[in-house]
């Protein structure tokens, strides 16, 4: 079975910082990889997504992401912190067999610092 | 832009007592999905539903969950005998045949009492 692994429950930044979120996941086959936003009591809000088109993923907001076979990765990252950012990240995986169904991370609370 | 939508937005039920969570996919999406996220854990997947069918289920899943699709839009979710352990956000999500990625409501925040 896949999985997914976030490194860091939480991680803080100074605003105007690099945010570097990580994920490892394992799969046998070619994942498709994920990552959403959680604001605060609402849903969940896709960021980006890896579908093997493109190693390097840009998403909304001015998150990117990268994703490297060779470390089983997709780390997210973000060149420059904004307050708006301060939110919980899921890294999150699809499973290609089955019922398809998505595979979340526990999760990694950002903390932006003015 | 068409989204997933969930009503109600927040449920509080006595414990005990059943529970309908209701859902409308996107239109041409043909599978559908439950989720659940207890308050500051992560989100898990429940259930998945595929061809008027069940296609795949976790271990939260028991005889007191089921889900249907009882017309051509809608997509539910019952708890017969609500439990307070029960208390999370729902999430429902739905997607097309040709993708991986799926579309999340904005979910329905079930309070057990």
């Amino acid at each position: 079975a896949q999985s997914v692994t976030q490194l860091g429950s939480h991680v803080s930044v100074s605003e105007g910082a690099l945010v570097l979120l990580r994920c490892n996941y394992s799969s046998s086959v070619p994942p498709y990889l994920f990552w959403y936003v959680q604001y605060p009591n609402q849903g969940l809000q896709l960021l980006l997504k890896y579908t093997s088109a493109a190693t390097l993923v840009k998403g909304i907001n001015g998150f990117e992401a990268e994703f490297k076979k060779s470390e089983t990765s997709f780390h997210l990252t973000k060149p420059s912190a904004h307050m708006s950012d301060a939110a919980e990240y899921f890294c999150a995986v699809s499973e290609n067999t089955g019922g398809f169904k998505t595979i979340f991370g526990a999760g990694t609370r950002l903390f932006v610092k003015a | 832009e068409p989204e997933v939508t969930q009503t109600p937005s927040h449920q509080v039920t006595q414990m005990g007592q059943e529970v309908i969570l209701r859902c409308v996919p996107i239109s041409n999406h043909l599978y559908f999905y439950w989720y659940r996220q207890i308050l500051g854990q992560k989100v898990e997947f429940l259930v998945s539903f595929y061809n008027n069918e069940i296609s795949e289920k976790s271990e939260i899943f028991d005889d007191q969950f089921s889900v249907e699709r009882p017309d051509g839009s809608n997509f539910t979710l019952k708890i017969r005998s609500t439990k307070l352990e029960d208390s999370a956000m729902y999430f429902c999500a739905s997607k097309t045949s040709g993708s991986y990625e799926q579309y999340f409501g904005p979910g329905t925040r079930l309070t057990v009492t």
